[in-house]
C-alpha cells in the first residue's frame, strides 16, 4: 500500500494567515492527490483533486500544488471557518490511503 | 439535493454481525462507483471496500477482506455494508461515499454524515 504522510500534524494560526500544508507518498502517484477538510463533529469534505484543482463550491482562497511524491495545501487569508482538520488522499491505486491529518487551530 | 444517509450502526459483541445502508439521493446512483471508508481516532481515515456500478465487482481492504461484503441495489438507490465476525478494531465511524471517478480524478466528492459501530463486549 502507498504509505501518505503529512505535515505539520498540527499547527496555530490566526485569522488572515496564510498557511501551508504538506503531503508526501512513498512512492510516485503523478497526480492523483486530493485534499479534504474535516470539521469536528461533521464529515470530511473534498476541497482539492488531481493535486490542483479547486472542487466547486470551494473558495478561492485554498490552493493546491505539486506532483510525483510531494505535494503543498495553501489557504491564504484564513478565515474562522477554516479551522479544522486536513488531510490528502491519494487516488493513484487501491487502497486509496489517507494521510494522518493536519489540525489548524487558532 | 445530492444526499448520501447511512444507517444501521450500533453497538455488537465480538463476533456479532452489522449490515449498514447508505441511502443516495439527488444524483442517478447507478452511473457511480460507491465505496465505505471508516474512521477512528488512533488509524485515521481508512479506505475499507468499493463497488462498482452493477455491483458485480467489489474490492476490499485487507484487514476485511473475507468478513464484509458490499453490495449495492441501483434500483433502490442504497448501498450496504454486511460486515461479519467483528473485532474491537472495526470499531469507528462508517462513512458512505461517492466516488466522483473521471469527473475529479477519483476523489471522494460525496459523503454520507457517518454512522457509528461500536464492537464491544
Amino acid at each position: 500500500d502507498i504509505q501518505m504522510t503529512q505535515f505539520p500534524s498540527s499547527l496555530s494560526a490566526s485569522v488572515g494567515d496564510r498557511v501551508t500544508i504538506t503531503c508526501r507518498a512513498s512512492q510516485n502517484i503523478d497526480s492523483h492527490l486530493n485534499w479534504y477538510q474535516q470539521r469536528p463533529g461533521e464529515a470530511p469534505h473534498l476541497l482539492i483533486f488531481a493535486a490542483s484543482s479547486v472542487q466547486t463550491g470551494v473558495p478561492s482562497r485554498f490552493s493546491g500544488g505539486g506532483s510525483g511524491t510531494d505535494f503543498a495545501l495553501s489557504i491564504s487569508g484564513l478565515q474562522p471557518e477554516d479551522f479544522a482538520t486536513y488531510f490528502c488522499q491519494q487516488s493513484y491505486s487501491v487502497p486509496g490511503t489517507f494521510g494522518p491529518g493536519t489540525k489548524v487551530d487558532i | 439535493e445530492v444526499q448520501l444517509v447511512e444507517s444501521g450502526g450500533g453497538l455488537v459483541q465480538p463476533g456479532g454481525s452489522l449490515r449498514l445502508s447508505c441511502a443516495a439521493s439527488g444524483f442517478t446512483f447507478r452511473r457511480y462507483w460507491m465505496h465505505w471508508v471508516r474512521q477512528d481516532p488512533e488509524k485515521g481515515l481508512v479506505w475499507v471496500a468499493r463497488t462498482n456500478t452493477d455491483g458485480r465487482s467489489a474490492t476490499y481492504a485487507g484487514s476485511v477482506k473475507g468478513r464484509f461484503t458490499i453490495s449495492r441495489d441501483n434500483a433502490n438507490n442504497t448501498l450496504y455494508l454486511q460486515m461479519n465476525s467483528l473485532r474491537a478494531e472495526d470499531t469507528a465511524v462508517y462513512y458512505c461515499v461517492r466516488d466522483c471517478a473521471t469527473s475529479c480524478s477519483d476523489a471522494f466528492d460525496i459523503w454520507g454524515q457517518g454512522t457509528m459501530v461500536t464492537v464491544s463486549s
